[in-house]
């Protein structure tokens, strides 16, 4: 099916794991980000990417690895996760600088 | 990236016109106005944008004021569905390849409540 997909939808992983949570988009857009929304914070962006290879920090990068092999995939790797890190974690993507982005359903993380 | 001011929360009856302002006040003259929302648990969805013009689509109406320090995303007959947060967001267009300035920075947005 076209569109973006994240997964998994819900994940509960323990302190001190690596996690990776995986975005897939099957429109060839350019860009792709993660976004973190927690209450209190709204969305905030964790990191982008303008094309394959090509990643860059947003808001609230420290604690997060991302990359991008391929066009179509953007995960987001939490190297040793920690309880700050829950949240739900949206993947956007869009095709180029004046378009729309379009976001996938997100994934709900619980550390504990 | 100009910030914009949002009501924290606007209720309207269903079936009537939800307006929604936003003021960006420090607009610069190539930054575009988006508004997306956010239905409860969902992934953000896109409405409508625009540069100085006013704007229409299926979904929306978005007017904005000549000298663009302010717009009003037009909701023309809200239905319950329509409940969600509204985010009205200022972003460059054509921003250098790898650049930051494009990226969409969410405020913390308008909850409209529609009502039976």
């Amino acid at each position: 099916d076209a569109g973006i997909t994240q997964s998994p939808r819900y994940k509960i992983t323990e302190t001190g794991r690596q996690v990776t949570l995986m975005c897939h988009q099957t429109w060839s857009h350019s860009y792709m980000f993660w976004y973190r929304q927690d209450l209190g914070h709204g969305l905030r962006l964790i990191y982008y990417s303008a094309a394959a290879d090509i990643t860059d920090k947003g808001e609230v990068p420290d604690g997060y690895v991302v990359s991008r092999s391929k066009t179509e995939n953007f995960p987001l790797t939490l190297e040793s996760a920690t309880r700050s890190q829950t949240s739900v974690y949206f993947c956007a993507s869009r095709s180029g600088t004046n378009t729309e982005a379009f976001f996938g359903q997100g994934t709900r993380l619980t550390v504990v | 990236d100009a910030k914009t001011t949002q009501p924290t929360s606007m209720d309207c009856a269903e079936g009537r016109a939800a307006n929604l302002p936003c003021n960006h006040s420090t607009i610069s003259g190539n930054e575009y106005v988006y508004w997306y929302r956010q239905i409860h648990s969902q992934g953000p969805q896109y409405i409508i944008h625009g540069l100085k013009n006013n704007e229409t689509n299926e979904m929306a109406s978005l007017i904005i004021t000549e000298d663009r320090k302010s717009s009003t995303l037009i909701l023309p007959h809200a239905t319950l569905r329509d409940t969600a947060v509204y985010y009205c967001i200022v972003r460059v267009a054509g921003e250098e390849y790898g650049g930051s300035q494009g990226n969409l920075i969410f405020g913390k947005g308008t909850k409209l409540s529609v009502k039976p």
